[in-house]
């Protein structure tokens, strides 16, 4: 069955303190990793997608990175206004669906 | 702003009502994905629409059913509600059937049944 985990479900910085989210997954056949963040009470606003292990893409203060079984968003001096839930999806399979993990809840302190 | 729009933002009902939330896709976007999201399960797949036919069915219950028009916006109807039905849903768009591609997600609906 195709899972996603991420980790940690919350995760508290200092502004400029880099840390990095972990997602976790099993699937049979990947045809796409997806990050995503969301707002509360907003819907989720796509960051990145991943279709390879060793691909890597970056936006700003993000990067994102896939490995067979893992990838993670990495964030460097992160700001407050970065404060949001980062949202990991994969597609597998034949459907189209994603599948979502639960979330990592980031808050950035000034 | 994906260019998914979703109407009502906000919706209050009673245990026992019907309601129909409504989902505009993006600009040439032929599939149209339904999604619940509760504070304990996180987002869920319900339903998939590619070009105004049924493609994929998630976590459904017969108590719900969707549609898509010949226009592309796509209709989720929620009967017989139980307070475990309030939730955030969302409606997604791709230009696809889902290979691989981006989905865009609306703005969501809000619903509260009381």
């Amino acid at each position: 069955e195709d899972q996603v985990t991420q980790s940690p479900e919350a995760l508290r910085l200092q502004e400029g303190e880099s840390s990095s989210l972990n997602c976790s997954y099993t699937v049979s056949g990947l045809r796409g990793l997806f990050w995503y963040r969301q707002d509360p009470g907003k819907g989720p606003e796509f960051l990145f997608t991943l279709y390879s292990a060793g691909e890597e893409k970056e936006k700003e203060r993000l990067k994102a990175t896939l490995t067979k079984k893992e990838s993670f968003l990495h964030i460097t001096a992160p700001k407050p206004e970065d404060s949001a839930t980062y949202l990991c999806a994969l597609k597998g399979g034949s459907q189209g669906n994603l599948i979502f993990g639960k979330g990592t809840k980031l808050s950035v302190k000034p | 702003d994906s260019g998914v729009t979703q109407t009502p933002k906000h919706l209050i009902t009673a245990t026992g009502q019907r309601v129909t939330l409504r989902c505009s896709p993006r600009s040439g976007d032929l599939s149209v994905y339904w999604y619940q999201q509760s504070l304990d399960q996180g987002l869920q797949f319900l339903i998939q629409y590619y070009n105004g036919e049924e493609r994929a069915k998630g976590n459904i219950l017969e108590r719900f059913s969707a549609q898509q028009f010949p226009d592309l916006h796509s209709e989720l109807n929620l009967s017989s509600l139980e307070l475990g039905d309030s939730a955030l849903y969302f409606c997604a768009s791709s230009q696809g059937a889902g290979e691989g591609e981006t989905q865009y997600f609306g703005p969501g609906t809000r619903l509260l049944v009381l």
